[in-house]
């Protein structure tokens, strides 16, 4: 069935570092691939998204780039900020499904 | 304004008890969903209807009954709770049912069941 793998967590970083979180996919056909995030106490927001490979979605500085030939969607950010810290989530809407099938959650502290 | 929103936002019981969550959204979606968030975290879709009818219906005890009183409201019933139970619980809507041409949900904040 359809999947999505993330990378676990938790992840603690300094402010301005690089961050990378891992997210590979199983599905059949063609999927659409998003991240959402989790601030504290609040539900999910669709942070970024992409349709179609080597489509490069971005959102206030984080980047994911659609790897069909890796089935992954790895998001990215140079410098994170303590403002980013959050529980973030990989998740796809496989070609023919009505429903969002989300990764486990990585969970991302960033200290001052 | 709140776009989804749920009530309550958090719910302690005792087992054996019957309890409500509702959730209203006032973006004039179409579609709305129950997810459960589980302590690791993990998002799992319940239930999900669309202009008042039950589109997806996961695998999940018949003691939880959603019910579409109209397209702006998506309650959740669940009957003689267990401990197992515990968790977040999540309200969602998107315009139309999700799939290729329409993508994004938005999410409420969340009600924690605590299950004693």
């Amino acid at each position: 069935g359809d999947s999505v793998t993330q990378m676990e967590g938790p992840v603690t970083l300094s402010e301005e570092a690089f961050l990378t979180i891992n997210c590979t996919y199983t599905a059949t056909g063609y999927p659409s691939l998003f991240w959402y995030v989790q601030y504290p106490g609040e539900g999910l927001q669709l942070l970024l998204k992409a349709t179609k490979a080597d489509d490069k979605g971005s959102n206030k500085g984080f980047e994911a780039t659609y790897r069909k030939e890796t089935t992954s969607f790895h998001l990215e950010k140079g410098s994170v900020q303590v403002s980013d810290s959050a529980v973030y989530f990989c998740a796809l809407v496989p070609g023919s499904a009505r429903q969002l099938t989300f990764g486990s959650g990585t969970q991302l502290t960033v200290l001052p | 304004d709140t776009a989804v929103s749920q009530t309550p936002k958090y719910l302690v019981t005792q087992m054996g008890n019957d309890k409500s969550i509702k959730c209203e959204q006032n973006l004039g979606h179409d579609t709305m969903y129950w997810y459960k968030q589980d302590s690791k975290k993990f998002l799992k879709i319940m239930f999900s209807y669309n202009n008042k009818e039950l589109i997806i219906n996961e695998t999940v005890p018949n003691r939880f009954s959603p019910k579409s009183p109209d397209k702006a409201h998506l309650n959740l019933h669940i009957n003689s709770l267990e401990l197992g139970d515990s968790a977040v619980y999540f309200c969602a809507s998107s315009q139309q049912p999700i799939g290729r041409g329409n993508t994004e949900a938005f999410f409420g904040q969340g009600t924690r069941l605590t299950v004693v």
